[in-house]
């Protein structure tokens, strides 16, 4: 069954904006991350954030996690046309190796 | 190499017939995860190996699924008797912990 419940479940903005994408979770994690996939393409690994963990930055990204919520945001500031693809959360439970369990994905479309 | 390398890119199998799909995880991760997504949005993890071990096979629908990781040579996913359900891109991923995922460009297969 599906851990990760994402919403928006598509989002259009204007370049320059700020995009807030929200996944929650049902069962306890050891870690969360993010994923990115332009059309056609793989999953891209953007950022990981580990359950003890309250917020973390890379570049423009900053995800938040809130486990007594069991949610966690992706906001990526300034966006650009480049940033148009499918953004996926998924919880890993285990320290070490694991299988993640992805969401249903974010369609984010930034408009020129 | 660099990448996840993963081939045939497509794949079309009539009803019932079956389907093998390969995977060149990068040099130096020890881990190799297969994914199934239907429809553009959710990701069924299948199988992962720790080198050319099965790590965790809870995924797999045992009866017509089966992968193998051998030494120096590509992983494999096989499918025998394909049907209609079975129409999916199917994503292979390499990792060196375990827990962040490099994923390959994915292999569409079409059942007929």
């Amino acid at each position: 069954s599906q851990q990760g419940e994402e919403d928006p479940q598509a989002l259009s903005i204007q370049e320059g904006e700020n995009a807030t994408m929200n996944c929650s979770y049902k069962t306890s994690i050891n870690n969360l991350q993010w994923y990115r996939q332009n059309s056609g393409r793989g999953l891209v690994h953007l950022i990981l954030i580990r359950s003890n963990e309250r917020e973390k930055h890379s570049g423009r990204l900053r995800v938040t996690l809130d486990t007594s919520k069991k949610s966690s945001s992706l906001l990526i500031t300034a966006s650009r046309a480049a940033d148009t693809a499918s953004y996926f959360c998924a919880t890993g439970s285990l320290q070490g190796a694991q299988k993640l369990v992805f969401g249903q994905g974010t369609r984010l479309t930034i408009n020129p | 190499g660099e990448e996840v390398a993963q081939t045939p890119k497509h794949l079309v199998r009539g009803e019932g017939q079956k389907a093998k799909l390969y995977c060149a995880p990068i040099k130096g991760h020890s881990y190799v995860f297969w994914y199934q997504q239907v429809l553009k949005n959710e990701f069924k993890f299948l199988i992962s190996f720790q080198n050319e071990n099965v790590f965790d096979e809870t995924g797999m629908p045992k009866e017509r699924f089966s992968a193998k990781c051998l030494p120096n040579s590509p992983c494999s996913l096989e499918i025998q008797a394909t049907k209609l359900e079975d129409s999916a891109v199917y994503f292979c991923a390499s990792s060196q912990s375990g827990r962040e995922l490099f994923f390959g460009s994915g292999t569409q297969l079409s059942v007929l």
